[in-house]
């Protein structure tokens, strides 16, 4: 039982360049969602899935896509990397079964766009 | 739209002695949750301990406590007998009562927690 897996984990790109996060739960959770970390800031939340085939966007989302085509898997597809995109890049996975719920998060991904 | 404050970018304390944490939030929603999570250097976040809207008792993990007034949207972290491994940044997360936390967590800016030995 590995987890919220997320590759890689730490990336440079050059503007325009685009790319994709992994982001991959073996404990079968419903939803998954991406956060972005910048310095002095909290993680803010740039999309979310609630299952297979549903995706919605948080506070952030431009500049990014995602799809959900597995409840294992959520990848995060930047279109063409801009240096406001810099930033540490956490994949979470929950369950909730009506009263009782709890977050894992992965361990992070560090970009740099150049 | 959800908002969480974090007035204290760092706080230092002693090895050993009590520190506190504070937190407040703006929401017009009556039924959600409240958490605190650990960030050590190693970026992994951790969770320390989650708070209920709905339940009156203060929500406590070992050393770990919290002082959670609903009227006054405040949401504190209370750690007895500081050891040198809470040395981290500690976030404040809100989020509603919605199913699964689908609409994910709204985060304060943190605050960077120094243990002096």
């Amino acid at each position: 039982n590995a987890g919220v897996t997320q590759t890689p984990k730490f990336q440079v790109l050059k503007t325009g360049q685009s790319m994709t996060l992994q982001c991959a739960q073996d404990m079968n959770h419903e939803y998954m969602s991406w956060y972005r970390q910048d310095p002095g800031m909290g993680l803010r939340l740039i999309h979310y899935s609630v299952g297979a085939g549903i995706t919605d966007q948080g506070e952030v989302p431009n500049g990014y896509n995602v799809s959900r085509s597995t409840t294992e898997d959520f990848p995060l597809r930047l279109l063409s990397a801009a240096p406001s995109q810099t930033s540490v890049y956490f994949c979470a996975s929950s369950y909730w079964n009506g009263y009782n719920e709890k977050l894992f998060f992965g361990s992070g991904t560090q970009l740099s766009v150049l | 739209a959800q908002t969480v404050t974090q007035s204290q970018p760092e706080m230092s304390v002693q090895e050993a002695e009590t520190v506190t944490l504070s937190c407040t939030y703006d929401t017009s929603e009556s039924d959600y949750y409240l958490f605190w999570y650990k960030q050590p250097p190693s970026r992994q976040m951790i969770l320390v301990i989650r708070q209920e809207a709905y339940k009156q008792q203060n929500a406590t993990e070992n050393r770990f406590s919290v002082n959670f007034q609903k009227a006054a949207k405040s949401f504190s972290l209370k750690i007895s007998d500081s050891q040198l491994g809470d040395a981290a940044m500690y976030f404040c997360a809100y989020r509603d009562h919605s199913g699964g936390g689908a609409d994910g967590l709204t985060f304060g800016k943190g605050t960077h927690l120094i243990i002096q030995p």
